[in-house]
């Protein structure tokens, strides 16, 4: 248990759906990430927050939309996904964006059909 | 931009073997590099990391170094057992702090 939790744990969805990932974090961290992992390929890094402000983007489609109500939660909203998109969804956290050390959560297994 | 190499991609040893695992990265600026354990089914799991300012760091089993001029960094994993079996990640992140750059990983097998 790394104190990060992801839900749903599996999701197989449409590409005329729209769903929801969610990250929860009880580390009292202030940086929050979602990370895309596609296999035979490194961790490709989507978005990054800090203290609930959006500090990065990496060029994702805008089909993925994340949300950081506050410094515990990060969600990431889903809507009109190919199947090229069907990955290991990852959240992490870190004290700050500055110190590296990051906690995983599981991963959100997403297959688009 | 940083860019992390990781070799080798796959790696079968005896238990109680060593296993070596290589990264290289190419951004000057990249001061710290963690290692990460990934087990199936599971997130990635920080196992050691090593700060630009240290050449090596170890932790009973496990043990990095860091080779600056080189821009390199290896993990070394002595007397391995079955439940070491599993996917290593290396990374490098840059001094400005926002930017992780992960390896391609590493499969280890362990073969009892």
């Amino acid at each position: 248990e790394t104190g990060v939790t992801q839900t749903p744990r599996h999701l197989v969805m449409g590409m005329t759906n729209k769903k929801s990932l969610k990250c929860e974090q009880h580390l009292g961290h202030n940086a929050m990430y979602w990370y895309k992992q596609s296999a035979k390929k490194p961790l490709e890094l989507m978005f990054v927050y800090s203290l609930e402000e959006r500090v990065e983007n990496n060029s994702v489609p805008s089909r993925f939309s994340p949300e950081c109500p506050n410094s515990s939660h990060l969600f990431l909203h889903l809507h009109t996904l190919q199947p090229e998109d069907s990955a290991l969804y990852l959240c992490a956290s870190s004290q700050d964006r500055v110190r590296g050390e990051a906690f995983f959560g599981q991963g959100t297994r997403l297959t688009v059909v | 931009g940083e860019n992390v190499e990781q070799h080798p991609s796959t790696l079968s040893v005896q238990e109680g073997d060593s296993a070596v695992i290589k990264c290289t990265y190419s951004d000057s600026a990249s001061n710290y590099f963690p290692w990460y354990k990934q087990e199936l089914g599971k997130g990635p799991q920080l196992i050691i990391d090593i700060r630009s300012n240290v050449g090596e760091k170890k932790d009973q089993r496990i043990a990095v170094t860091l080779n600056k001029t080189a821009k390199h960094f290896s993990l070394h994993i002595t007397e391995t057992q079955p439940e070491d079996s599993a996917v290593y990640f290396c990374a490098a992140i840059s001094n400005t702090g926002n930017q992780f750059y992960f390896g391609t990983g590493t499969s280890l097998t362990v073969i009892p």
